[in-house]
């Protein structure tokens, strides 16, 4: 198990433009978190899917933001019309519950997006 | 959830025990403390949960009070790699993780 992948690790991108993450989650987990994090801050959470079923969206994820997890397995988090203050690491998460409780979740490295 | 206050940084001695406290006066029954540390430049890495009683595992120590009004995670025997911002959070499961700010550990050669 690789554990969890994102791509691009960095995007720099102009004013305006499009922008899509990529995450693949460890095989076997069903869920899947996206996060945001800004300098000197924690990560923030933006959306939460369960298998393809996307169950949370955070007030954070403006109408910009949209994301699919169209089989289960990995995930896109798109930003339309990016803005500078969309400049921040992207991070993803998987986890699979046992039990029925969810108590770790593991990370992927991030996506870095620097919008100039 | 509840939220959590945690000291902005702290210094360590390498070898010696890291002791970062958590405050979670308003943590409710059913909530769990949970550890994520973040290296820099590296997703969060999960460290270890407790519920109300006192738990060990391979990286570190979780002492929570019987109130349940506060927690320390323990470092037995720090080393430079343990440098990191270390987030508590009280979470009930199933919900979201809520990272506040963290304590930012430095480990001192």
């Amino acid at each position: 198990d690789t554990g969890v992948s994102q791509n691009p690790r960095h995007k720099i991108t102009k004013r305006g433009q499009n922008v899509t993450f990529r995450c693949d989650p460890i095989s076997e987990h069903n869920r899947l978190y996206w996060y945001r994090q800004t300098l000197g801050q924690g990560p923030e959470f933006l959306t939460y899917f369960q298998n393809e079923a996307q169950l949370e969206k955070s007030r954070l994820l403006s109408d910009r933001f949209s994301a699919e997890r169209p089989k289960g397995s990995f995930s896109t988090l798109e930003i339309q019309r990016t803005e500078q203050g969309d400049s921040a690491m992207y991070l993803c998460a998987s986890s699979s519950p046992v039990g029925g409780d969810e108590h770790e979740q593991y990370f992927g490295p991030g996506t870095r997006l620097t919008v100039t | 959830d509840a939220k959590t206050t945690q000291p902005t940084s702290m210094d360590c001695a390498e070898g010696r025990a890291a002791n970062l406290p958590c405050n979670h006066s308003t943590i409710s029954g059913n909530e769990y403390v949970y550890w994520y540390r973040q290296i820099h430049s590296q997703g969060p890495q999960y460290i270890i949960h407790g519920l109300k009683n006192n738990e060990t595992n391979e990286m570190a120590s979780l002492i929570i009070t019987e109130d349940r009004k506060s927690s320390t995670l323990i470092l037995p025997h720090a080393t430079l790699r343990d440098t990191a911002v270390y987030y508590c959070i009280v979470r009930r499961t199933g919900n979201q993780f809520y990272f506040g700010t963290g304590t930012s550990l430095t480990v001192i050669p």
